[in-house]
């Protein structure tokens, strides 16, 4: 069965230092999806593509996250420089995009601990 | 805005009993309503997708109904077992996701 790949599943890093996350959706997704869950929380969106296009980054803050689908297929998610309130679960989904067929189909995250 | 709520936040009941997870939201104007489960640091799972004009999906020993005048939905989870044990999260949306803050389901033997 296609699932959505993310790498690293754990990431320990410094205050001040740079951090990227890599997602790889299902095959033939168009939409991708970056959500950051704090531990207790429901995830909260940060980005979302629509191919290689970004249709909705209005909570993710621009002056250190950046995220890119150069391609439309794979994506990464950066941040820098990383503070200590960005310790969180950093989960990708896609879905096929059509508004009909919405499921989404989430990998399993990365674990970013900033020390 | 659309805001989601899960209530309760922890729930414990033993093995075997039938029990409801509740979600409810502010704004009826939903497309889909999604229930996922969470296993301690892991992913997402998709248990069931309710689109809005439905009323409810059935999987399984789970059921998920919707009532979007009154702004709730349930999960139904029937013959409840240790392996359930998990986070369940509902999300309403029709590609970006509004989620709720989750139930923490625990069966205990």
């Amino acid at each position: 069965e296609a699932e959505v790949a993310q790498s690293p599943r754990y990431k320990i890093t410094e205050k001040s230092q740079a951090v990227a996350f890599w997602c790889d959706p299902i095959s033939g997704h168009a939409t991708l999806y970056w959500y950051r869950q704090i531990l207790g929380q429901g995830p909260e969106l940060l980005v979302q593509f629509q191919d290689e296009s970004v249709v909705d980054d209005s909570q993710l803050p621009k002056d250190r996250f950046s995220a890119e689908r150069l391609k439309g297929v794979d994506s990464t998610l950066k941040i820098q420089p990383a503070e200590l309130g960005d310790s969180a679960m950093y989960l990708c989904a896609s879905s096929r995009g059509h508004k009909d067929s919405t499921k989404a189909f989430f990998g399993q995250g990365t674990r970013l601990t900033v020390v | 805005k659309q805001e989601v709520t899960q209530i309760p936040a922890a729930l414990s009941v033993p093995e075997g009993e039938n029990l409801v997870l509740n979600c409810s939201f502010t704004d009826s104007a939903i497309y889909n309503l999604q229930w996922f489960r969470q296993d301690p640091g892991k992913g997402l799972t998709s248990l069931l997708l309710i689109q809005s004009s439905q009323r409810e999906q059935t999987s399984g020993r789970l059921n998920a109904s919707l009532d979007k005048s009154s702004g709730r939905s349930t999960l139904y989870i029937a013959a409840s077992q240790p392996g359930d044990s998990a986070t369940y999260l509902c999300a309403v949306g029709a590609q970006k996701l509004v989620f709720g803050q989750g139930t923490r389901l625990t069966i205990n033997p």
